[in-house]
């Protein structure tokens, strides 16, 4: 079945870059999204189709996604963006859609 | 703006039936695809599936046998009926839109969700 895998957590200084990883099998063939989520909140979707960031999401939020690895970056990373960010693809050849593992971004 | 608010009990008895609600509001049901995704305590969020405004659907081949996604297009809602629970089906429950890249295909990114609504299983 198709996985998604990510890095449980990630650390970064403020104003530093943040890249959060997300690693499957021919991902790149496939569309991947993210979704920042914080305590006691719905996920919120922040980059879809690989790199379109929905309205309202800041520009420091951008996305990619080649081969077997889509990767969500943070520019200039704030103290607000101290979240659990999870990776989603829809796969095609079974109409299922998948989440990766989540990773947990830490602002020090 | 389209809102959706999960709705139903928040203690279900082992082996009994889970049911949830959606209710959308500020705009048709009808015109998109809606889905139920839900997150243990401490886990990530696990898709269970979908439903077109047509009654297709699609479900979390794991979950198949369990699951029954239906929509009242009368009433702007959508419901997840989940059977059979045990304490590994204790989740908040979210009920969310479904963007899709093409209008030929199910692919897509969930743009809208609920807040979620904690669903227990004990007895």
């Amino acid at each position: 079945s198709f996985e998604l895998t990510q890095p449980p957590s990630v650390s970064v200084s403020p104003g530093q870059t943040a890249s959060i990883t997300c690693s499957g099998d021919k991902l790149g063939n496939k569309y991947a999204c993210w979704y920042q989520q914080k305590p006691g909140q719905s996920p919120m979707l922040v980059i879809y189709q690989d790199y379109k960031r929905p309205s309202g999401i800041p520009e420091r939020f951008s996305g990619s996604n080649s081969g077997n690895t889509a990767t969500l970056t943070i520019s200039g990373t704030q103290a607000l963006d101290e979240a659990d960010y999870y990776c989603l693809a829809w796969d095609s050849s079974t109409a299922l859609y998948v989440f990766g593992t989540g990773t947990k971004v830490t602002v020090l | 703006q389209v809102q959706l608010q999960e709705s139903g009990p928040g203690l279900v008895k082992p082996s009994e039936t889970l049911s949830l609600t959606c209710t959308v509001s500020g705009g048709s049901i009808s015109s998109s695809y809606w889905s139920w995704i839900r997150q243990p305590p401490g886990k990530g969020p696990e898709w269970i599936g979908y439903i077109y405004n047509s009654g297709s659907t699609n479900y979390k081949p794991s979950l198949k046998s369990r699951v029954t996604i239906s929509v009242d297009t009368s009433k702007n809602q959508f419901s997840l009926k989940l059977s059979s629970v045990t304490a590994a089906d204790t989740a908040v429950y979210y009920c969310a839109r479904l963007l899709r890249y093409f209008d030929w295909s199910p692919g897509g990114a969930f743009d809208i969700w609920g807040q979620g609504t904690m669903v227990t299983v004990s007895s």
